[in-house]
């Protein structure tokens, strides 16, 4: 099992620009959540999905879409970067809870 | 929504001694309570949990306790190694969310 991938490791954009950052799990969990990862911060949770075609929203949801058509794969949508958008984003599967988090990609935004 | 407070934010001790992490949270529905270890550039991984309905856990030289009367749970390390060093997060969980402490900095000293 390779667990939970994410693409790609880094990123620099320009403000304005839209992206997509991917993740997939070959685990077959029903949980996948995004997180961004600010400087000397916990983690805070963007949109999470219980199942495929299914999304919510968490803590931190604005300038961010997501959709869940398949199990595996949880794609993360910045509409128009901004710069304080600049984080660490991680990606996590679980089957309740996510348990397993991908190796994060690092986006900056200029 | 949630609320967690985590103390202390860094702390330094010597190999062979214990430390403790400690951790507050305000949302009387949580009923999960995991912690997270993340070393410098990884990812957050999961290294013990805790349910409601238990007030401690033990694993090997890692164990939590929980007292969800006074809404605080924490984190024990025993014969603390050098690989032990790295951030250490007290998650809550309620539903399909989690909500990350602030992290403690844990240096073990040799």
């Amino acid at each position: 099992n390779a667990g939970v991938t994410q693409t790609p490791k880094f990123q620099v954009l320009k403000t304005g620009q839209s992206m997509t950052l991917q993740c997939a799990q070959d685990m077959n969990h029903e949980y996948m959540s995004w997180y961004r990862q600010d400087p000397g911060m916990g983690l805070r949770l963007i949109h999470y999905s219980v199942g495929a075609g299914i999304t919510d929203q968490g803590e931190v949801p604005n300038g961010y879409n997501v959709s869940r058509s398949t199990t595996e794969d949880f794609p993360l949508r910045l509409l128009s970067a901004a710069p304080s958008q600049t984080s660490v984003y991680f990606c996590a599967s679980g089957t309740e809870q996510p348990q397993h988090f991908g190796d994060g990609t690092r986006l900056s935004i200029l | 929504g949630e609320n967690v407070e985590q103390h202390p934010s860094t702390l330094s001790v010597q190999e062979g001694d214990s430390a403790v992490i400690k951790c507050t949270y305000s949302d009387s529905a949580s009923n999960y309570f995991p912690w997270y270890k993340q070393e410098l550039g990884k990812r957050p991984q999961l290294i013990i949990d805790i349910r409601s309905n238990v007030g401690e856990k033990k694993d090997q030289r890692i164990a939590v306790t929980l007292n969800k009367t006074a809404k605080h749970f924490s984190l024990h390390i025993t014969e603390t190694q050098p690989e032990d060093s790295a951030v250490y997060f007290c998650v809550t969980g309620g539903g399909n969310k989690l909500t990350f402490g602030t992290g403690t900095q844990l240096k073990v000293e040799l």
